[in-house]
């Protein structure tokens, strides 16, 4: 049973298109977020959403627009890539909302991101 | 901005040895979690620590907070190359927005 899934794994694209990442999870959870993973590591997260509301919102470019059409979905939509977009996304879902410290957090396996 | 530290930053050793990594910040952490990210997957939670002073432990990992929360270590005895991973801190402050460390990146040879 897979818990947080993302599709596609690997996405590899021409600078200034458009594409979307995926995120379901199948375990009755609250909260998903979506975090960026760069060449170095660094983990930084993106947003948050809990129960179909955002609710973290970090410093990112306008192209970058979360979706969520119900609480087991979170989707990734992002126009225009440029090749600083290039990095693994990871999708992640907890119980619960604001009170990190409470909540584990499940991630999924994560989106390679390739802008050409 | 709260920032965590971790180091070393690569850790390359044999099977049997001990190991600690570090994760420090000049800020209070309400709270301090510890996560492993195996090669192509996203991390796992191996523990969260709270209380200033508190020690965890995992089978032969020990994990604690530093009094002032402002520190964290993870220390692994005789370890095995089931461990092999990127070692992730995660800490939360006075908002609810996780802040990570570049993370410890451990080999252990056969």
């Amino acid at each position: 049973d897979t818990a947080v899934s993302q599709t596609p794994k690997y996405l590899v694209t021409q600078m200034g298109n458009d594409k979307s990442i995926k995120c379901e999870q199948n375990l009755g959870h609250d909260t998903m977020y979506w975090y960026k993973q760069d060449s170095k590591k660094f983990l930084k997260i993106m947003f948050s959403y809990n129960n179909k509301e955002l609710i973290i919102n970090e410093t990112v470019p306008n192209r970058f627009s979360p979706k969520s059409p119900d609480k087991a979905h979170l989707n990734l939509h992002i126009n225009s890539l440029e090749l600083g977009d290039s990095a693994v996304y990871f999708c992640a879902s907890s119980q619960g909302d604001r009170v990190f410290w409470k909540n584990e957090q499940f991630f999924g396996p994560g989106t390679r991101l390739t802008v050409l | 901005t709260q920032l965590l530290e971790q180091s070393p930053q690569f850790l390359s050793i044999q099977e049997g040895e001990n190991l600690t990594v570090y994760c420090n910040s000049s800020s209070v952490f309400s709270s301090l979690q510890w996560y492993r990210q195996e090669p192509g997957e996203g991390p796992v939670l191996l523990v969260t620590v709270v209380t200033g002073g508190e020690v965890k432990k995992l089978k032969r990992l020990t994990f604690q907070f530093g009094d002032a929360r402002k520190d964290s270590s993870l220390h692994i005895t005789a370890a095995q190359p089931g461990d092999t991973g990127l070692y992730l801190c995660a800490g939360s402050g006075g908002s609810y927005i996780p802040t990570f460390g570049r993370g410890t990146s451990l080999i252990v040879h056969p």
